[in-house]
């Protein structure tokens, strides 16, 4: 089993809709839980980190984590055009952050 | 602050020549990644440093792999005798150990094209 898994994609969703992203990691005394965003050719950019079972809301961005399930999503509001890219999860235990492969989301004009 | 730099970019070379790749970390950040990325994947641990000392070297890096970080600030990644399968992008992050997160930033990485 890998660490963080996610699903690679691509996930296509019209522009104005939800898209709805997830991860499950394996190591529960896993503290921090991130995502990213990368763009072909770039390198990966923080949008959102979360810590605590919940929600978390940034703008259009929503952070979910249930420790219980090592489950953490992200929901992105009102999708654009440019928010097609590679959605990284990374998992942090200590010092060491673990990422998922990064699914691919399309949003469709 | 400008963030994390890389440099060089880019950088061709070929096969069994040695490279050496500098990041400037964010300047408070305490601690310093390397990462290598190849097509389709996640970023892959490749070393850690707490200020000045390295505390840990992923299993999966030959010795022709060397890291630095001298005085705590900006570090070198060295490749000796680079192979074709050391072609990837190299990204440095940074973070600092006493925000609520540990939120990690990436530089802008150097991409390795080994001929």
């Amino acid at each position: 089993q890998k660490e963080v898994e996610q699903n690679s994609g691509p996930l296509s969703v019209p522009e104005g809709a939800i898209a709805s992203l997830n991860c499950t990691y394996s190591d529960r005394g896993s503290q921090s839980f991130f995502w990213y965003r990368q763009y072909s050719g770039k390198s990966p950019e923080l949008i959102m980190f979360i810590y605590s079972n919940g929600d978390k809301e940034d703008g259009r961005f929503t952070a979910q984590l249930n420790k219980a399930s090592q489950y953490v999503s992200l929901l992105i509001r009102d999708s654009q055009p440019s928010d097609s890219a590679t959605y990284l999860c990374a998992v942090r235990a200590t010092y060491k952050y673990i990422f998922g492969t990064g699914t691919r989301l399309k949003v469709l004009a | 602050d400008t963030g994390v730099s890389q440099d060089p970019r880019h950088k061709i070379t070929k096969r069994g020549q040695n490279v050496t790749f500098r990041c400037d970390p964010i300047s408070e950040h305490n601690r310093l990644y390397w990462y290598r990325q190849t097509l389709g994947q996640g970023p892959e641990f490749l070393t850690y440093f707490q200020n000045e000392a390295q505390l840990e070297k992923s299993r999966l890096l030959s010795d022709r792999f060397s890291a630095e970080r001298p005085k705590g600030s900006f570090s070198t990644l060295e490749i000796q005798r680079t192979e074709q399968g050391d072609s990837a992008m190299y990204l440095c992050a940074s973070s600092y150990s006493s925000t609520s997160g540990y939120e990690q930033y990436f530089g802008p990485g150097t991409r390795l094209t080994v001929t």
